[in-house]
C-alpha cells in the first residue's frame, strides 16, 4: 500500500508569506506527528494527533504555526508570516496505534526555504 | 533540548567493515528505535528495542540496550556503499504522553567503496 505522502516537496516563500503543508497519511493509522528537521539536526517534535484530536502541540515554535487534521486523516501544517529561521524540512510521519509505542512511518518531507 | 545523542557524530569506514553508533539517552523510557535518513529523504524505520529488552537482531543489524547505563548500540555488519546515511535513534519518554518520539542528532556514516 501507499506510504505517507506530503506536498509539495519543495516550497520557496518570501519572508512574510503564508505556507501550507499536506500531509497523507498511511490509511487507517491513528497517529500522526509533525516534525521540523534543521539542516544536519535530527528532527524536533512539533505537533501530534490522535485522530483528529490534537493531544500536543508543545513543540510548535510560535503561534505563527498551526496545524490541523479535521477529519483524522490528512493533516495541514501552516505556517503564517514565514521568517527565514522557519526554513527547515518539515517531516509528517504517522502510526497504526495511539503515541509513540509503534513504529512511526515518514513521509519524505517538505523543504521549505523562507527568502 | 533534544533527549538522544548519538555518537560519533561522523564515521567513515571502508566496504566490508563493520559500523558501531551509540546513543545515549537521558530519562526513563519505554522503548528505543533507530532510524536511517538518506540524504533529501525521509526517515525509516530499522529496528525497535523495547525497555525490557537487551538485544536485537535484524539482518545485518543488531541493537543492544542497556537501561542502567541509559544507552544504545546499533551495529551493521559487512558494511555495503548503499548503507551511506544518517543514523539517528528516537526514544519514547516514558509518562510523556504526546511527545513521544524524541530523536537525537544523528550520526553520519560513509560506506566508502
Amino acid at each position: 500500500g501507499a506510504g505517507v505522502s506530503q506536498s509539495p516537496r519543495y516550497k520557496v516563500a518570501k519572508r512574510g508569506q503564508d505556507v501550507a503543508l499536506r500531509c497523507d497519511p498511511i490509511s487507517g493509522h491513528v497517529s500522526l506527528f509533525w516534525y521540523q528537521q534543521a539542516l544536519g539536526q535530527g528532527p524536533e517534535f512539533l505537533t501530534y494527533f490522535q485522530n483528529e484530536a490534537q493531544l500536543d502541540k508543545s513543540g510548535l515554535p510560535s503561534d505563527r504555526f498551526f496545524a490541523e487534521r479535521p477529519e483524522g486523516s490528512v493533516s495541514t501544517l501552516k505556517i503564517q508570516r514565514t521568517q527565514q529561521e522557519d526554513s527547515a524540512v518539515y517531516l509528517c510521519a504517522s502510526s497504526l496505534v495511539t503515541g509513540g509505542t509503534d513504529t512511526q512511518y515518514f513521509g519524505p518531507g517538505t523543504r521549505l526555504t523562507v527568502l | 533540548s533534544q533527549q538522544g545523542e548519538e555518537d560519533p557524530q561522523a564515521l567513515s569506514i571502508q566496504e566490508g567493515e563493520n559500523a558501531t553508533m551509540n546513543c545515549s539517552y537521558k530519562t526513563s523510557i519505554n522503548n528505543l528505535q533507530w532510524y536511517r535518513q538518506n540524504s533529501g529523504r525521509g526517515l525509516v524505520h530499522l529496528i525497535l528495542i523495547r525497555s525490557n529488552e537487551r538485544e536485537k537482531h535484524s539482518g545485518r543489524l543488531r541493537v543492544t540496550l542497556d537501561t542502567s547505563k541509559k544507552s544504545s548500540s546499533l551495529l551493521i555488519t559487512a558494511s555495503r556503499a548503499a548503507d551511506t546515511a544518517s543514523y539517528f535513534c528516537a526514544t519514547d519518554l516514558r509518562d510523556n504522553y504526546g511527545q513521544n518520539f524524541v530523536f537525537g542528532p544523528g550520526t553520519r556514516l560513509s560506506v566508502l567503496p
